[in-house]
């Protein structure tokens, strides 16, 4: 198993809807959660970081982690085709561990 | 703070030459990643330090791979010899502690022929 898993995608979704976005890691262990968004061609940019249970919000980005289902989810609200990217999951196990990454492609 | 900086940012080399991409985190970050990222395998975790010291080196995928930490503000990941399977994005990344983002660098494209 995977240490952490996200649908490659691609998610396809419209303008000004709502994009929502998957992970699920293996190690209960991990403490801390981050999401990255990656522009073709371009590195890997922290967008958002959760460290507890529950919800943590910024701008038109919400984070949500359940740690006893061992999931982790981002949504986008408002989505801009500038939000096409993929968006790696990353899980805190002493190092960062990232999944593959989904691909989300937003139309106008 | 210019952020983390990584040269060169494309390298093109024939098998069996060395190769050493080079990286300067930001100042003041303690902890110094590199990762290699593939189509097939995504970012994997090569090797990071803290304080300059190895702590990590469990993802390097053989001894043709080196790296150093000689002080805060320089670290060098070598290949020596390098070969076609080789050829990747490779990433430095720092962080200021271990429960923290990383900020990645511009990358190193790296190509083997």
């Amino acid at each position: 198993q995977k240490e952490v898993e996200q649908n490659s995608g691609p998610l396809s979704v419209p303008e000004g809807a709502i994009a929502s976005l998957n992970c699920t890691y293996s190690d209960r262990v991990s403490q801390s959660f981050f999401w990255y968004r990656q522009y073709s061609g371009k590195s890997p940019e922290l967008i958002m970081s959760i460290y507890s249970n529950g919800d943590k919000e910024d701008g038109r980005f919400t984070a949500q982690l359940n740690k006893a289902s061992q999931y982790v989810s981002l949504l986008i609200r408002d989505s801009q085709p500038s939000d096409s990217a993929t968006y790696l999951c990353a899980v805190n196990v002493d190092k960062l561990i990232f999944g593959t990454g989904t691909r989300l492609q937003v139309f106008p | 703070d210019a952020g983390v900086i990584q040269s060169p940012r494309h390298e093109v080399t024939e098998m069996g030459q060395e190769v050493t991409l080079r990286c300067k985190p930001i100042s003041g970050h303690d902890y110094l990643f590199w990762y290699r990222q593939t189509m097939m395998r995504g970012l994997e975790l090569l090797i990071y330090f803290n304080n300059n010291v190895p702590i990590d080196d469990s993802g390097m995928p053989e001894d043709r791979f080196s790296a150093k930490m000689p002080n805060a503000s320089f670290s060098t990941l070598k290949i020596q010899p390098s070969e076609p399977r080789d050829s990747a994005v490779y990433f430095c990344a720092s962080s200021p502690g271990q429960t923290y983002g990383y900020t990645f660098g511009s990358g190193t494209r790296l190509t083997v022929v």
